[in-house]
């Protein structure tokens, strides 16, 4: 159980266009979901979190406008990279909490290359 | 503002040898998760400590809650190759009620054959 998606896990795209990522629960209702970013060899940085059915809040630095969040349902949420800039390359990772509030449950990740 | 200090943050060990990664804070945490993750992939949960001075053993792993709930540590008995990753702590923040948490540096493990 406890199982997360994202998709797509790989994609490359033009510096200028707008790029989707959707994570969801596949086995489980997640009432929050979670975004981070992580560079090579470092540890996850979170970028969001997300309610369903409410605005994300989005973590210092972050810019909300760049990144839009939509957690439209209890087994979906979408990561919107608007305007994607080479800087935004890297490895996206969406998580989802299931019935204890601490334990997140990762999906395999998104590597975004912008070219 | 909590942290957590994770250690070492490189290791690089012979297959059958013994090693322990370290996870500290100065805060008081309500509970802390180790998650291992491969290149490429999401991280994977391994276990969650909630009581202060809890052992759990998940088969050559044994993982440490300390009894003031600031410290974790992860010891890992003959270490094997498929052992390779990237391990993480996380502890519950405390001022987030949103299940958010706090990750330490994290630990890449290389265990050579």
């Amino acid at each position: 159980g406890a199982v997360v998606s994202q998709h797509p896990s790989r994609v490359i795209c033009k510096s200028g266009t707008s790029v989707k990522i959707e994570c969801r629960s596949l086995d489980f209702q997640a009432t929050t979901m979670f975004w981070y970013r992580q560079f090579p060899k470092q540890s996850l940085m979170l970028m969001a979190t997300s309610n369903e059915g409410s605005k994300a809040t989005y973590e210092q630095g972050v810019e909300k406008d760049k990144f839009l969040i939509n957690h439209a349902s209890l087994t979906l949420s979408t990561l919107t990279v608007t305007s994607a800039h080479p800087e935004d390359s890297s490895f996206y990772i969406c998580s989802a909490s299931a019935q204890s509030p601490y334990e997140q449950y990762f999906g395999p990740g998104t590597r975004l290359t912008v070219t | 503002t909590q942290l957590l200090e994770q250690s070492p943050q490189f290791l690089s060990i012979q297959e059958g040898e013994n090693l322990t990664v370290y996870c500290n804070s100065s805060s008081v945490f309500s509970s802390l998760q180790w998650y291992r993750q491969e290149p490429g992939e999401g991280p994977v949960l391994l276990v969650t400590v909630v009581t202060g001075g809890e052992v759990k053993k998940l088969k050559r792993l044994t993982f440490q809650f300390g009894d003031a709930r600031k410290d974790s540590s992860l010891h890992i008995t003959a270490a094997q190759p498929g052992d390779t990753g990237l391990y993480l702590c996380a502890g519950a923040d405390r001022s987030s009620n949103t299940g958010k948490l706090i990750f330490g540096q994290g630990t890449t493990l290389q265990v050579k054959p």
